[in-house]
């Protein structure tokens, strides 16, 4: 069965590096999102993407954070300058036709900044 | 106010035993649904209720909705070792995004 993939699955950064984190989703999805989970918290929406642009954003994902999809395969995060309040787990979803409940999630990648 | 929140927060039952967790929103939905998170691992989506929809299942688990109370319930029966997770429900606010709840963590003890 299909799935969508992460990498890394951890990833450790000092304060102020920036972060890729990359995603694979599932081949003909053409929805793409990332949600975070800061540790012991619930799962937060970042934002979405359709059509190579951003489709919806939280308040959360400020001018620190962008997406690409820099080719037909991989979807990225990416955080400028982290903070130490970026350390959270990063989910990365895809789904098929942008309807909500058909989006299929990774496995995630847990960041620590220090 | 937070859409989606989970009660109990954590519970620990017997194996064989049944789990019931309980959620509450707050606005309107057109769904509801229900995933399993793992230690340390992704979110499987286990089930979907629809707003006109008042009870469903999938194997052993049954989802029930009472949109006049903004409530929805999970039940897992005769548990297993292996259903052992975290346990979260999520409605869709906006175009796309799911917004979760804290979440149930379930143990069950062998």
């Amino acid at each position: 069965e299909p799935e969508v993939t992460q990498t890394p699955s951890h990833q450790v950064t000092q304060m102020g590096q920036e972060v890729i984190l990359r995603c694979v989703p599932i081949s003909n999805h053409l929805y793409f999102y990332w949600y975070r989970q800061i540790l012991g918290q619930k799962v937060e929406f970042l934002v979405s993407f359709y059509n190579n642009e951003i489709s919806e954003k939280s308040e959360i994902f400020d001018d620190q954070f962008s997406v690409e999809r820099p080719d037909g395969s991989n979807f990225t995060l990416k955080i400028r300058s982290t903070k130490l309040e970026d350390s959270a787990m990063y989910f990365c979803a895809s789904g098929v036709n942008g309807v909500p409940e058909t989006q299929y999630f990774g496995p995630g990648t847990r960041l620590l900044v220090l | 106010s937070q859409q989606g929140e989970e009660d109990p927060q954590a519970l620990s039952i017997q194996e064989g035993e049944n789990a019931t967790m309980n959620c509450s929103y707050k606005t309107s939905i057109n769904n509801l649904q229900w995933y399993r998170q793992n230690s340390g691992r992704g979110l499987v989506h286990l089930i979907l209720i629809r707003s006109n929809e008042r009870e469903k299942h999938s194997g052993r688990l049954r989802v029930t909705l009472d949109t006049s109370k903004k409530s929805s319930s999970l039940l897992i029966t005769a548990s297993r070792a292996a259903d052992t997770a975290s346990y979260f429900c999520a409605t869709v606010q906006g175009a796309q995004k799911l917004v979760f709840g804290q979440g149930t963590r379930l143990t069950i003890n062998p």
